[in-house]
């Protein structure tokens, strides 16, 4: 079975910290994805990677980046938390292929205080 | 731009009956692949279905099925014989390749209840 996994499930932070979230996918898949939930709002793509250090924005991508040194790790970073950031982050891989699900990771529930 | 929709945000069905749970999308795009995932409060999102644009057949998998009208730009989730189980978010979510990068757009969600 396919697992992606991030690195916490809850986490709290103060506003003005840096901040890293951390998904590792174990099935070897090129595409990597960072959304955030919010409630009434679904699923919004802040980043995604296609390929090791190759990265494109999302819908939502101000106040984020992303790094992608290896292809099975895939990090969001929050340069300076803010309160508006408090929100679910869903990592998902991707194998690259046409007709492939994405698999998500268990979420990270990020309060910022 | 492409667009998911969702306009149930809850729906509530008796054990054993079904259940139908709107999506419509917008695209200008003819080749694209549409999804409905499952999010229990555990969290953990799960693929459901998947449907082929290119695919006139609805897709089915057990006593998931959907209704896929393509011109309609419409892909409803029908659950069948429901179960306590089935009690979650649905997403509906498209996909499709545009200028060369990939586009996986999902809808607002549906908060599905079973009532014993």
């Amino acid at each position: 079975d396919v697992k992606v996994t991030q690195s916490s499930r809850y986490l709290v932070k103060r506003t003005g910290e840096k901040v890293f979230l951390e998904c590792v996918q174990d099935m070897d898949h090129e595409n990597m994805f960072w959304y955030r939930q919010d409630p009434g709002l679904g699923l919004r793509l802040i980043y995604f990677s296609y390929d090791v250090k190759m990265k494109e924005k999302g819908d939502i991508p101000e106040g984020y980046s992303v790094s992608r040194e290896k292809k099975e790790r895939f990090s969001l970073i929050l340069e300076s938390a803010s309160t508006n950031q408090t929100s679910m982050y869903l990592c998902a891989s991707r194998q690259g292929l046409p007709n492939t699900e994405a698999f998500f990771g268990q979420g990270t529930r990020l309060t910022v205080v | 731009a492409q667009t998911v929709t969702q306009s149930q945000p809850e729906m509530s069905v008796q054990e054993a009956e079904t259940v139908t749970l709107s999506c419509t999308y917008d695209t200008s795009e003819s080749d694209y692949y549409l999804f409905w995932y499952k999010q229990p409060p555990s969290r953990q999102m799960i693929l459901v279905i998947r449907q082929e644009a290119y695919k006139q057949q609805n897709a089915t998998e057990n006593r998931f099925s959907v209704n896929f009208q393509k011109a309609a730009k419409s892909f409803s989730l029908k659950i069948s014989d429901s179960q306590l189980g089935d009690a979650a978010m649905y997403f509906c979510a498209y996909r499709a390749l545009i200028g060369g990068s990939e586009k996986l757009v999902f809808g607002k969600g549906t908060k599905l209840t079973v009532n014993p």
